[in-house]
């Protein structure tokens, strides 16, 4: 079985500065897929950045960009310029493949950012 | 806006009774999933369907059932209800079965409170 950790309850940071939220995972499987989800206090989840296991480069999405160190079995996100509409719930996920006929996103506990001015 | 539809948004009921969750994924997704988010317990993958066929199963009590239907769009039922119920459903979509890769698309949820 996989799983996602995310140690990081809580983080705080200031307008403009970046942030980093931590993320790790342990899967036995050769290709795999990370991802990042948003989560604003209005319950939504909204899809951030995608990174598969055999991208050579870190993906981006503007102010996303995701750090991912597959020898360490991390994948971090980055963001960068922080704004007061970044304060939200962050959670890491990765594909699972269940049972050989279906997957779905099992999810970490998820890093609740707030950001001050 | 996902493009994923869940109705209702907000339901209210009582211990023991049953409540049915909607879901519409968006045009041309094959897939659906339902996700069960309470403070405790976090984000929980319940059910994956794929085309109308059940597909992969996670942490779903059994009290709780779901089905798509040939429109593709999902029903969770869930029933005898407990306080430990109460949470926010998700229902998510995505094009593909299986992979890697592939976001799902969330909907906004429905929040169930279990009195």
């Amino acid at each position: 079985a996989q799983k996602i950790t995310q140690t990081q309850p809580g983080m705080f940071v200031q307008e403009k500065e970046a942030v980093t939220l931590d993320c790790t995972y342990d899967t036995s499987d050769q290709s795999y897929g990370l991802f990042w989800y948003k989560q604003p206090s209005s319950g939504e989840m909204i899809f951030l950045i995608y990174q598969g296991s055999y991208d050579e480069q870190n993906a981006t999405e503007g102010r996303y960009s995701l750090n991912f160190q597959k020898a360490r079995k991390s994948a971090n996100l980055v963001i960068s310029a922080s704004q007061l509409g970044d304060s939200a719930m962050y959670f890491c996920a990765m594909r699972e493949l269940l049972n050989q006929a279906g997957t779905a996103l099992i999810f970490g506990k998820g890093t609740t950012l707030s950001v001050s001015s | 806006d996902s493009g994923v539809t869940q109705t209702p948004k907000h339901l209210i009921t009582a211990t023991g009774q049953r409540v049915t969750l909607r879901c519409s994924p968006r045009s041309g997704d094959l897939s659906v999933y339902w996700y069960q988010q309470s403070l405790d317990q976090g984000l929980q993958f319940l059910i994956q369907y794929y085309n109308g066929e059940e597909r992969a199963k996670g942490n779903i009590l059994e009290r709780f059932s779901a089905q798509q239907f040939p429109d593709l769009h999902s029903e969770l039922n869930l029933s005898s209800l407990e306080l430990g119920d109460s949470a926010l459903y998700f229902c998510a979509s995505s094009f593909r079965l299986a992979g890697p890769e592939g976001e799902l698309f969330f909907g906004e949820g429905s929040r169930l409170t279990v009195l």
